[in-house]
C-alpha cells in the first residue's frame, strides 16, 4: 500500500497568514493526488484534484503543487472559516489512501 | 444541489451484518462512479468500496475484501454496501461520496452514519 505522510499534524496560524501543508507519498503517484477539508463536525470536502486542479466553488485562496512523492497544499490570506482539518489522498494505485490529516487553528 | 443520505447505521454486535444505504439527488446518478469512506471516532479517513456506474465493477481495499459488498440501484439513485461478519474495528462513521466527472476522486460527501460493533 502507498503510505500517504502528512506535515505537521497540527499548526496554529493568524487571519491573513499564508500556511503551507505537506503530504509525502512512499512511492511516486504522477500527481494522482487530491487534497479534503474537512470543518469540526462536518463530513469531507474535495478542495483539490490531480495535485493542483481547483474543485468547483473553492476559494483561488487553495492551491496545490507538487510532483513525484511531494506535493504541498497552500492557503493565502487564511481566514476563520479556514479552521479544519485537512487531508491529502492518493488514488494512483489501490487501495486509495489517506494521509492522517493535519489540524490547523487559529492562533 | 448534490444530496447524498446515508441511512442504516447502529449498534450491531461483532459477527453480525448490517446493511447502509445512500439515497443521491441532484445530479444523474447513472453517470458517476459512487464510493464508501470510513472514519473511525477521532481518527483519519479509510476507502471502503468502490462502484462503476453500471454496477458492474466494484473494488474494495483487502480489510474489508469478502465481507463488504457494494451495489446500485440505477433506478432509485441509491448505492448500497452489505456489511458481513462484523467486526470491532468497522466501528466508524461510514460516509457515501460521489464521483468526480475527471477521475476518481470524492467530489461530494453526504453527512455519514454511525456504525457501531461492539458485545
Amino acid at each position: 500500500d502507498i503510505q500517504m505522510t502528512q506535515s505537521p499534524a497540527s499548526l496554529s496560524a493568524s487571519l491573513g497568514e499564508t500556511v503551507t501543508i505537506e503530504c509525502l507519498a512512499s512511492e511516486d503517484i504522477y500527481s494522482n493526488l487530491a487534497w479534503y477539508q474537512q470543518k469540526p463536525g462536518k463530513s469531507p470536502q474535495l478542495l483539490i484534484y490531480y495535485a493542483n486542479s481547483l474543485n468547483d466553488g473553492v476559494p483561488s485562496r487553495f492551491s496545490g503543487s507538487g510532483s513525484g512523492t511531494q506535493y504541498s497544499l497552500k492557503i493565502n490570506s487564511l481566514q476563520s472559516e479556514d479552521v479544519s482539518i485537512y487531508f491529502c489522498q492518493q488514488n494512483y494505485d489501490s487501495p486509495y489512501t489517506f494521509g492522517a490529516g493535519t489540524k490547523l487553528e487559529l492562533k | 444541489e448534490v444530496q447524498l443520505v446515508e441511512t442504516g447505521g447502529g449498534l450491531v454486535q461483532p459477527g453480525r451484518s448490517l446493511k447502509l444505504s445512500c439515497v443521491a439527488s441532484g445530479f444523474t446518478f447513472s453517470s458517476y462512479w459512487m464510493y464508501w469512506i470510513r472514519q473511525a471516532p477521532g481518527k483519519g479517513l479509510e476507502w471502503v468500496s468502490s462502484i462503476n456506474t453500471d454496477g458492474g465493477n466494484t473494488y474494495y481495499p483487502d480489510s474489508v475484501k469478502g465481507r463488504f459488498t457494494i451495489s446500485r440501484d440505477n433506478a432509485e439513485n441509491t448505492v448500497y454496501l452489505q456489511m458481513n461478519s462484523l467486526r470491532s474495528e468497522d466501528t466508524a462513521a461510514y460516509y457515501c461520496a460521489k464521483g468526480h466527472y475527471s477521475g476518481d476522486w470524492f467530489a461530494y460527501w453526504g453527512q455519514g452514519t454511525l456504525v457501531t460493533v461492539s458485545s
